[in-house]
């Protein structure tokens, strides 16, 4: 069964400091994809990034950036320069095809709070 | 802000009731989930429409069901609400819910039942 642990609930930065979020994930599928979503206060997930299983290459688009280690079945991703908007609840999410649909497997979340 | 719609956003019911809740899916997309996320917690998969039928189930008891439309839309069905039914859910819309296709979420229903 898949598994995604976000060992960390909730964490407290002073603006402009860089933070980084870990994720860890468990899966017996060989083909896989992950994500990160935000979550703001209105509710509503918004979409960061994918990954699939194949492509460890890392990246770095603006402000994020993101590590995957596979070797490790680490997914972390880090804020660069945070500000007063990114704070939220960040979820890492894991997607396999399962029987022909896709089951997505979420984090428990991690609470971000950027301090002005 | 995505092309996902969800109706209502606030809900109260009363414990033994039922409820439908309302999610119309971004234009060009054909698969629709659903999911209940707790207070606190991450968001749970209840179940997946894929062009009008349901093609994978979380695990959830059969009082959760649904519906998807010709036009893609759908609906969640919950009866006999328990006061544990009492959460944020969240409707995601894709193309062939295929694993390498981002889900569009919309803003959620809160439902709270007492």
């Amino acid at each position: 069964a898949q598994k995604v642990t976000q060992a960390q609930t909730e964490i407290s930065v002073v603006e402009k400091e860089d933070v980084t979020l870990d994720c860890v994930y468990e899966t017996r599928d060989t083909t896989y994809y992950l994500f990160w979503y935000k979550q703001p206060p209105s509710g509503e997930l918004v979409f960061l990034i994918r990954r699939n299983s194949f492509d460890e290459q890392n990246e770095i688009s603006g402000r994020y950036s993101w590590n995957f280690q596979k070797s490790t079945s680490s997914f972390n991703f880090t804020i660069t320069a945070s500000q007063v908007v990114d704070s939220a609840v960040y979820f890492c999410a894991l997607s396999e095809a399962t029987g022909g649909y896709q089951k997505v497997t979420f984090g428990t979340g991690t609470k971000l709070q950027v301090i002005p | 802000e995505t092309g996902v719609t969800q109706s209502p956003t606030h809900l109260i019911k009363t414990r033994g009731q039922q409820v439908t809740l309302r999610c119309s899916s971004q234009s060009g997309h054909n698969t629709v989930s659903w999911y209940q996320q707790a207070l606190g917690q991450g968001p749970q998969f209840i179940f997946q429409y894929y062009r009008e039928e349901e093609n994978g189930r979380g695990n959830f008891p059969p009082r959760f069901s649904g519906l998807q439309f010709p036009n893609y839309s759908s609906e969640l069905n919950v009866n006999a609400l328990e006061l544990d039914d009492s959460a944020l859910y969240l409707c995601a819309s894709s193309y062939n819910g295929h694993r390498n296709t981002e889900a569009f979420f919309g803003q959620g229903t809160r439902l709270t039942v007492v």
